[in-house]
């Protein structure tokens, strides 16, 4: 069966800090990925999703960036976090034509 | 451009109530369509599912939702709620024919009254 791995669960990280968050995806290839970003009160944000290795597409230009450096595994990462990125970010993975498949999130504390 | 519409972002209503949480979606082409729940500081889990066929479809905890694709609505529905169905509700859609990408709604908090 397949599962997909998030972490790390929570992070508090100082403004001006790097962040990096990993997500892998287990008894699947080719998955596509996605990084959403859910602020408190609001829905899903997408950020970056993928069809392969190293293809990313970014919906909104923002401070962050994606990376998919193997086939089941998409990494989100900064080089300087702002306050305006707290938030609770999710992984998510689907197959072509069926539903997509959420980890658990990170929820990230910038201070 | 797909966009996802939840008109409801609060719905409270007491136990063992019926309950209505809306959806409307605007697409050009062919859409599949998602329901999915959301428990505090947890991923998102798919409740039901729309590709084709029969435009009502059922989870196996009670919920229901129902395609109408001429007033391009996915209304999720169930007759007796329970405490354990308070939570986050999210609508999605996706292109059926090319799409990768997953649009989801602003989400309605449905809570529960004893």
């Amino acid at each position: 069966s397949q599962t997909i791995h998030q972490w790390p669960a929570t992070l508090v990280q100082p403004v001006g800090s790097p962040l990096s968050l990993e997500c892998t995806v287990e008894g699947t290839s080719n998955p596509n990925l996605y990084w959403y970003r859910q602020a408190a009160g609001r829905g899903l944000q997408l950020l970056f999703y993928s069809v392969g290795i190293g293809q990313i597409s970014s919906e909104v230009p923002q401070n962050l960036s994606a990376s998919r450096p193997q086939d089941r595994q998409f990494i989100l990462s900064s080089k300087k976090l702002l306050l305006s990125d707290s938030g609770f970010y999710l992984c998510a993975w689907s197959s072509y034509g069926l539903e997509a498949f959420f980890g658990q999130g990170t929820r990230l504390t910038v201070v | 451009a797909q966009s996802v519409t939840q008109l409801d972002s609060q719905v409270p209503v007491f136990e063992e109530a019926p309950v209505e949480l809306r959806c409307n979606y605007s697409s050009s082409v062919s859409v599949y369509l998602f329901w999915y729940v959301q428990y505090p500081n947890q991923g998102l889990q798919l409740l039901l599912k729309y590709l084709s066929g029969s435009t009502l479809v059922e989870s196996i905890n009670g919920f229901e939702a129902e395609f109408n694709k001429s007033q391009t609505s996915f209304h999720l529905r169930k007759p007796s709620v329970h405490i354990s169905d308070t939570a986050e509700y999210f609508c999605a859609v996706r292109k059926s024919n090319t799409g990768n990408q997953f649009y989801f709604g602003t989400g309605t908090s449905l809570t529960v009254i004893p």
